[in-house]
Parts: C-alpha cells; sequence; structure tokens
C-alpha cells in the first residue's frame, strides 16, 4: 500500500512569493491533515479536513494560507506571500476516519520550505 | 486538549531496553494514549496506542499507571534505527493530536 505522498521535498523561495504544496493521502482515507513543524519542536495542526471539508482550520493563517481538497482526495496548502518565518517542514497526514480517538495518523515525508 | 511531558532527551545503550516516560494527570476517561517516533528527517510514524490495558505490537510495549496519569513506552532491545524523537499523545473523540516537544532518544552502539 502507497503512503502519503508529498511533493515538492524541499523549496527554496525568496520572501513575497507564492509557494504551493501537495498531497496525496493514502487511498480510502477520509480524513487529511495539514502540519507545520519548526525545527526542535512537534508539528501543530493548520487544518484538518473531513472528505472535501475543513471541519478545523482554526489555526491556518488565514491573511497568507490557504488549503483545499478537491474532491475529497488530494490537497494543496498554499502560502501567498511567504514570509521568512514560514521556513519550516510542512507534513500532510491522512487517517481512515480522522475523529476517532483510536485511530492513527500516517504521515508524509514533508515538504521542507525556505524561505530567504 | 489534555498536555504530556516528557523528558526532552535519554540515551540508550545499543541492545538494552529502553524506558521512555509520559506525564499526563489530566488525562480524561475517553483519552486514548498514542505515541508517534520521528527518524530524522521523515515524517512521524505510529508506534503504539493504549487506553487502559498494557499493550504489545512488534514495535514496542505500552505499559499504562493504574490510575492512567502516566505511561511508559518500553523498546524491548533499542537498535541504532530507534533513535528518533518520540510523541507521547492523548487524544478523546473529535479532539486533534496536539505534539509537544517529546523525547530525543540517542542510542550509543
Amino acid at each position: 500500500e502507497a503512503g502519503v505522498v508529498q511533493s515538492p521535498r524541499y523549496k527554496i523561495i525568496e520572501k513575497k512569493q507564492p509557494v504551493a504544496f501537495w498531497c496525496n493521502p493514502i487511498s480510502g482515507h477520509n480524513t487529511l491533515y495539514w502540519y507545520l513543524q519548526n525545527l526542535g519542536q512537534g508539528p501543530e495542526l493548520l487544518i484538518r479536513y473531513e472528505n472535501e471539508e475543513a471541519v478545523d482550520d482554526s489555526q491556518l493563517p488565514k491573511d497568507r494560507f490557504s488549503a483545499e481538497r478537491l474532491k475529497g482526495v488530494d490537497s494543496t496548502l498554499k502560502i501567498q506571500p511567504a514570509e521568512l518565518g514560514d521556513s519550516a517542514v510542512y507534513l500532510c497526514a491522512s487517517s481512515p476516519q480522522g475523529g476517532t480517538s483510536y485511530n492513527e495518523q500516517f504521515f508524509g515525508p514533508g515538504t521542507r520550505l525556505t524561505v530567504l | 486538549d489534555a498536555k504530556t511531558t516528557q523528558p526532552n532527551s535519554m540515551e540508550s545503550n545499543e541492545e538494552e531496553p529502553v524506558h521512555l516516560p509520559c506525564n499526563h494527570s489530566t488525562i480524561s476517561g475517553t483519552d486514548y494514549i498514542h505515541w508517534y517516533r520521528q527518524l530524522p528527517s521523515q515524517g512521524p510514524e505510529y508506534v503504539i496506542h493504549g487506553l487502559t490495558s498494557n499493550v504489545n505490537n512488534r514495535m514496542a510495549s505500552l505499559a499504562i499507571a493504574e490510575d492512567r496519569k502516566s505511561s511508559t513506552l518500553i523498546l524491548h532491545r533499542a537498535t541504532l534505527r530507534d533513535a528518533a524523537v518520540y510523541y507521547c499523545i492523548l487524544r478523546g473523540n473529535g479532539q486533534n493530536f496536539v505534539f509537544g516537544p517529546g523525547t530525543r532518544l540517542s542510542v550509543l552502539p
């Protein structure tokens, strides 16, 4: 079974430029998460989707970040414009039914963003 | 979301058992205890989870205190590949995973 796929793995951009990250979850997983991970810290949730609906985007900085999950499968996370402080690893995860307390999450390898 | 407390770092010798502690004194009755680990340059991966009883799987064992206010992840024979950051997370129904900084485990050859 293929795991969670993310691309690109690495991205270097200059500040004020836009950037987009793509995630393909495990087939059949209804729940998709985007996390941000700063160096030396644990992942922090940005947004959670149940199928195509964003059920928790309370931690997403909506002035510059946006996300979509068309048809409830793939998802894209965008930053426009990027700031120096956005340099981090962006992780995507999926789960069969995310809201259930015992279900595990499957993480992709992440995209390491560097903003110059 | 309930919080957990873990040591920042631990060290172990290869092929010896490792006991990684986690305190979660504010755990509620329906919270599951999850453990994930993150190898260098990878996303976190599931290790084990439990509710009240001790749990075993091919990767590790989870020992849960009787009052559920603490738990211990046990790696029976540490290998160099087990060097990672280990996260202890509580999760109730409908709640999100909240990752702390975890415990960085170093395994010495």
